[in-house]
């Protein structure tokens, strides 16, 4: 089945501490994302990328990192600098060949602090 | 003003009735609309996709689109439990990319 698994479901980080959320995708697409869900609040962008090797600052990328070595896979880093890092992480990616369908979800990852 | 406004509920009906969720924008560049539910410690999965104004409709759902008031809608026919979640409205300038505009989601409650 195609689709986008985010990893764990679950995480804790103590303080000082940087954690890797994982993001994977076999859906072929370019672009992926990530975003920061909070409740009351729409979801924010925090990165994203158009293409491997290649990725942008969204609206609140201060304390996050990400790379995208493989098309596949864009792992997100939350540092010991992202002082209210407790929320809900999704990922998402999109084809531009694929007009109709414009952002797949994945299921996300719930951090927490210890 | 928020870019994206949308009623967070929660709004509880009993099984059966008839559904409007609705969220109202600011920006009139925005041209591709979408719907999607979200269940509890789930992600997003997209619902409905519309360009411009007009209807669109899936089954027991309705994607209206109201550009010249800045007014998109969500009807759902004959509610069932299974429809209880989060909605998210969400909006965009061009049908791909990074500047999807997201509401913060209605929750509904269908009674049964």
């Amino acid at each position: 089945d195609g689709g986008i698994t985010q990893s764990p479901k679950y995480l804790f980080r103590k303080e000082g501490q940087n954690v890797t959320l994982s993001c994977e995708q076999n859906l072929n697409h370019d672009a992926m994302y990530w975003y920061r869900q909070d409740p009351g609040q729409g979801l924010r962008l925090i990165y994203y990328s158009q293409i491997v090797n290649d990725f942008q600052k969204g609206d609140i990328a201060e304390g996050y990192s990400v790379s995208r070595e493989k098309k596949e896979s864009f792992p997100l880093t939350v540092t010991s600098a992202q002082k209210n890092p407790t929320a809900f992480y999704l990922c998402a990616s999109s084809s531009y060949r694929d007009s109709n369908q414009p952002q797949h979800f994945g299921d996300g990852t719930r951090l927490s602090i210890l | 003003q928020k870019e994206v406004e949308q009623d967070p509920g929660p709004l509880s009906v009993p099984e059966g009735a008839i559904v409007s969720l609705n969220c109202t924008y600011s920006n009139s560049a925005f041209q591709y609309f979408m719907w999607y539910r979200q269940y509890s410690r789930k992600g997003p999965e997209l619902l409905m996709y519309t360009y411009s104004s007009g209807n669109k409709e899936d089954g027991r759902f309705t994607a209206q689109v109201d550009k010249s008031s800045k007014y998109i809608s969500l009807f759902i026919r004959d509610s069932q439990p299974s429809d209880s979640a989060t909605y998210l409205c969400a909006m965009t300038r061009e049908n791909y990319g990074q500047n999807f505009v997201f509401g913060p989601g209605t929750r509904l409650s269908v009674l049964p």
